[in-house]
This record gives C-alpha cells, sequence and structure tokens, in this order.
C-alpha cells in the first residue's frame, strides 16, 4: 500500500512569485496536515484539513493557504514568496478526528528553496 | 499551550551502548504520543505509538515508555548501531492544535564504529 506522497521533492522559486506543494494521504485517512521545517526552528503545525475544511491552522500569515479535494488529496498554496519561506514542507495523514487515538504518516517533504 | 521539550539536544555514543532520549510536555491530557525518526533532509519516519493509556511499547531494539501523569517518555535504544544515527522526534496528540501533533525539536544522534 502507497504511503503518503509528496510532489514536487524540490522547488525553486523567487521572491515574490507563488509556490504550490501537493500531498496524497494514505488511502482511508481523511485528514491532512502540513507542517513547515525550517534550519533550525522545529517542526511547526501550519493547517489541518479533514473531509474538504480547514479545520485549524498554526501561526501562520494568510498568504499560507490551501485546500483538500474530494479524494481527499491536498495542495499548500505560499503567495508572495520571502527567502525566510524557505524550508522543508511536510505533509502528514491519518484517521480523521472520530479516531484521534491513530498513528500519523509522512511523506518525504518538498524542499522549497527562495531565492 | 502544549509544548514538547527534548533533551539531550544531541547525542554522541560509541556502538554497541545502551541509550535513552528524553521527552515532556507540559499538558498531560493528550490521546497518543509518538516518537518518530528522521533522516537528513528527510522525511519522518514512524518508530513508535504510545496511547495514553498504555505505560510502553517494543519494537525491536526499541522501547518507549509513558508517564502520562507527570508528562514524560522516554525512548530507550539498546544496542546502538551507526545507522541508528539520525534525529528522533517526540510528537505528542492533544485536543490543542485540533490533534495535530505537537513536536518537540529533537535529538540528533551520531553512533561511532
Amino acid at each position: 500500500e502507497a504511503g503518503v506522497t509528496q510532489s514536487p521533492t524540490h522547488l525553486i522559486k523567487t521572491r515574490g512569485q507563488q509556490a504550490t506543494l501537493r500531498c496524497s494521504p494514505i488511502s482511508g485517512h481523511t485528514s491532512v496536515y502540513w507542517y513547515q521545517q525550517a534550519l533550525g526552528l522545529g517542526l511547526q503545525f501550519l493547517l489541518w484539513y479533514d473531509e474538504g475544511e480547514e479545520r485549524n491552522r498554526g501561526n501562520f500569515p494568510p498568504r499560507f493557504s490551501g485546500r483538500q479535494f474530494p479524494n481527499y488529496s491536498s495542495e499548500l498554496n505560499v503567495n508572495a514568496l520571502e527567502l525566510e519561506d524557505s524550508a522543508l514542507y511536510l505533509c502528514a495523514s491519518s484517521f480523521g478526528p472520530s479516531r484521534p487515538n491513530t498513528e500519523a504518516f509522512f511523506g518525504q517533504g518538498t524542499r522549497l528553496t527562495v531565492v | 499551550k502544549q509544548e514538547v521539550t527534548q533533551i539531550p539536544a544531541a547525542l554522541s555514543v560509541p556502538e554497541g551502548e545502551n541509550l535513552v532520549l528524553n521527552c515532556s510536555f507540559t499538558d498531560s491530557a493528550i490521546y497518543n504520543l509518538q516518537w518518530f525518526r528522521q533522516d537528513p533532509g528527510k522525511g519522518l519516519t514512524s518508530l513508535l505509538l504510545i496511547q495514553s493509556s498504555q505505560r510502553e511499547q517494543t519494537s525491536g531494539r526499541l522501547n518507549a515508555s509513558l508517564d502520562k501523569s507527570s508528562g514524560r517518555s522516554t525512548l530507550y535504544i539498546a544496542a546502538s548501531q551507526p545507522g541508528d544515527s539520525a534525529t528522533y522526534l517526540c510528537a505528542v496528540r492533544s485536543d490543542q492544535a485540533g490533534t495535530a501533533l505537537i513536536f518537540g525539536k529533537g535529538t540528533t544522534l551520531s553512533v561511532s564504529s
């Protein structure tokens, strides 16, 4: 069975541009979580989607947004890119909030570099 | 606000040693705790999941314990090997952040041969 898949693996953008990152969850999982891992800062929670809706977001500006599609895959969009947005972006999936005791699984990440 | 702390931040040991990584969290109202491994520039690999009602979980040379009331977990690695070199992350799941995992900053382990 396929795990969580993310694309692209690497992405290079210029300051001010927009970036779109994609995530496909494990089959049967309805929740998708996005995290940012900047150098030296640890994993910071960005966004949580479940059943097509945004359920919660971390302490990030509105230019970080996304959506979840009917097949539960998800997109993370980062607008007006800043140099500080350079980081590894990780996606995780799990069963929905009615099953909070279940395990979360992560993809391999997208390395975003803003120049 | 739930906060997760991992000690030590870095650890270097010779091959064959048994070692303990520590994780503490401030709010004991958790659903579960997961230990992950991360190789440089890569994603996270789930190692062990401990439910809030459990005291420990074992997988091969790894043993994780949980003391929810004191807000502590330990990851015990037996007979360490160079291939164990990685960053180990502890994360708790609770209603804060809407059941998203809240992470510590990790312990970077280096095992020399």
